[in-house]
């Protein structure tokens, strides 16, 4: 069975730390796409990252970061220097070849920046 | 350009009447999606249109219906509301198909069943 897991359901920590969220993933597939998506206030999720399941390089964008590792599963999401702008709801998502179109969505996880 | 837009924002209905929701997506884009999302959980998959024609649908009840017009803009509709139908309604605009599309989304549609 296809699934995502994001074990944290909230966090909060004080602006210009460091905060990592995790995702945890299950496929049988090989072929398979992850997704990081954003969610302020507003409620329009906010594209962030996609990446395939061939392409383990890490990747860096600006105060974003992300690190993949398909030996244990995992997609995390590490933000550097966190600012009040930050705060909103992340989700990350698995879509895979024959899927019926859909993507496969973890439960998000809910971030708090203070100031 | 204009985004995704939805409409309406927000809508209260009672238990057994019928809603449409609309959505219009992004200049140029083919394919519409739908979600429902839940307080607290993430969005569920409900169907997928592409150049007018259902391409996927979720697990969801025969209450459940979409449509797609040839200006590529989308309709959702939902008969026989129940309270659990409550959620945010999200719909989401790509220029393809394929399951790996990066998703514009609108800010959603928010139904209260009372």
């Amino acid at each position: 069975a296809q699934k995502v897991t994001q074990a944290q359901t909230e966090i909060s920590v004080v602006e210009k730390e460091d905060v990592t969220l995790d995702c945890v993933y299950e496929t049988r597939d090989t072929t398979y796409y992850l997704f990081w998506y954003k969610q302020p206030p507003s409620g329009e999720l906010v594209f962030l990252i996609r990446r395939n399941s061939f392409d383990e390089q890490n990747e860096i964008s600006g105060r974003y970061s992300w690190n993949f590792q398909k030996s244990t599963s995992s997609f995390n999401f590490t933000i550097t220097a966190s600012q009040v702008v930050d705060s909103a709801v992340y989700f990350c998502a698995l879509s895979l070849l024959d899927s019926n179109y859909q993507l496969i969505w973890g439960a998000g996880t809910k971030l708090i920046i203070k100031p | 350009d204009a985004g995704v837009t939805q409409s309406p924002t927000h809508l209260i209905k009672t238990r057994g009447q019928h809603v449409t929701l609309r959505c219009s997506p992004i200049s140029g884009h083919k394919s519409v999606s739908w979600y429902q999302q839940v307080l607290g959980q993430g969005p569920q998959f409900i169907f997928q249109y592409y150049e007018k024609e259902e391409r996927g649908r979720g697990n969801f009840p025969d209450r459940f219906s979409a449509r797609q017009f040839p200006n590529y803009s989308s309709e959702l509709n939902v008969n026989a509301l129940l309270l659990g139908d409550s959620a945010l309604y999200l719909c989401a605009s790509s220029s393809g198909q394929s399951t790996n599309e990066k998703l514009f989304f609108g800010s959603g549609t928010q139904l209260s069943v009372l």
